[in-house]
């Protein structure tokens, strides 16, 4: 069965601060590791990596996977309130099809 | 493009009650999924369709669960009977081929 483990559960840090998110997988042909953001309401599209040793940037954001030792990690710079959220990470498979998702890390940015 | 639209966005029925959820997803994504989230399990996998078919049922927890696909725009999540372990917020998501899941609102659900 595919499993994915993050790393911290939950984590609380000061606005300007850097964080560092770990998620490990154990996924069968393993194709993909997604990241999401959840807020509120639903999860939302943060990266897809397919690629080891590629780093993945949007602003303040960067990830980057590891295939050989079955991890990847999600680094946010500056940090503001605004990032407080469960960040999910999701291991896809090529004959599945389906995601398999971790139990995600809650970030708290404090002012 | 309005995204995935679920509803109901809320539903509170007595144990017992027949539930049905709805998704319409994006059009174009030819995979469904329907997820359910809580504080103790996460978010799990309950079904997902490709092309309409049902792929993988292997987490729908059990027969009171159902789930349909009649076409390309439309599915049902159906409970029947509901139990108060059913309490929770129900997601569907759709997906172009392979790649990131475009999730819905969600369907927040509570069985007293």
């Amino acid at each position: 069965e595919d499993k994915v483990v993050q790393s911290p559960l939950s984590l609380v840090v000061h606005e300007g601060d850097t964080v560092t998110l770990n998620c490990s997988y154990e996924v069968t042909n393993f194709r993909s590791l997604l990241w999401y953001k959840q807020e509120k309401k639903a999860p939302t599209f943060l990266f897809m990596l397919t690629s080891s040793g590629i780093e993945k940037k949007s602003g303040r954001l960067s990830s980057i996977l590891d295939k050989k030792e079955l991890f990847s990690i999600l680094n946010i710079t500056a940090t503001q309130t605004g990032d407080s959220a469960v960040y999910l990470c999701a291991g896809l498979g090529t004959n599945a099809g389906k995601s398999t998702f971790g139990d995600g890390t809650t970030l708290t940015v404090k002012p | 493009d309005a995204g995935v639209i679920q509803s109901p966005r809320h539903e509170v029925t007595e144990m017992g009650q027949e539930v049905t959820l709805r998704c319409k997803p994006i059009s174009g994504h030819n995979s469904l999924f329907w997820y359910r989230q809580t504080m103790m399990r996460g978010l799990e996998l309950l079904i997902y369709f490709n092309n309409n078919v049902p792929i993988d049922d292997s987490g729908m927890p059990e027969d009171r669960f159902s789930a349909k696909m009649p076409n390309a725009s439309f599915s049902t999540l159906k409970i029947q009977p509901s139990e108060p372990r059913d309490s929770a917020v129900y997601f569907c998501a759709s997906r172009p081929g392979t790649g990131e899941l475009f999730f819905g609102e969600g369907s927040r659900l509570t069985v007293l």
